[in-house]
């Protein structure tokens, strides 16, 4: 089976940098989500990564090491909207087409 | 508007009744999938399809089906429900099933 590991919960401060790592275990790997969710809506979209190294979007940045099984997702000049939880997901399992969730990390943006 | 559409948005029932949640999507899109999402477990995949009569068990189908008889719709049925079936369930579409989900509103369900 397949197995993701990330933080239950963090706390940063407005403006400021934050990581959220996510290690994952997997066999048949075929790349890796974040998604964002707010309390009481649905899942959106952050990022993608199937190779190795970084991949920038705005504000949001995501890094992949296949390797290791690990990935983080870096937010920069944080906002109070921010506050959210994080999921990492992986697709992979033996037909590599088996997606995961992690039970995501809660951010939280303080002032 | 391109989305995916869950109802009914809430649901309550009695054990045993079956009931049916509709899913569609507007994006032509091949892949879909069924997730519920309880506290501490985060999203838990039920069903996927990969297209048009084709699905496939995820990590915990017990106690649901799904069909797949038209691409835009994929109706999630409890038989049977029963009170650990009570949870968030989402409903999700993409072009492909390496490429980003979209997610419907989300249906909450309590069975009592």
């Amino acid at each position: 089976g397949q197995n993701i590991d990330q933080p239950t919960e963090m706390t940063a401060t407005e403006g400021a940098i934050v990581q959220i790592n996510c290690t994952y275990q997997t066999s048949g790997f075929n790349g890796l989500f974040w998604y964002q969710q707010h309390a009481g809506e649905a899942p959106t979209f952050l990022s993608y990564n199937v190779l190795d190294g970084l991949e920038e979007k705005g504000r949001f940045s995501s890094f992949l090491s296949r390797s290791k099984g690990y990935s983080y997702l870096l937010l920069k000049e944080l906002q109070m909207k921010d506050s959210a939880s994080y999921l990492c997901a992986v697709m992979g399992g033996g037909g590599g087409n088996k997606l995961t969730f992690g039970t995501g990390t809660q951010l939280k943006v303080e002032l | 508007e391109a989305q995916v559409t869950q109802n009914p948005r809430y649901l309550i029932t009695v054990t045993g009744k079956k009931l049916t949640v509709t899913c569609s999507q507007n994006m032509n899109h091949e892949y879909m999938s069924w997730y519920r999402q309880d506290p501490g477990l985060g999203l838990r995949q039920i069903y996927y399809s990969m297209n048009v009569e084709v699905t496939d068990k995820g990590d915990v189908p017990e106690g649901y089906k799904v069909s797949r008889k038209e691409k835009r719709n994929f109706p999630l049925i409890l038989e049977s429900p029963s009170p650990n079936q009570t949870s968030l369930y989402f409903c999700a579409s993409s072009i492909a099933y390496n490429s980003p989900l979209h997610f419907g509103n989300g249906t909450r369900l309590t069975v009592t």
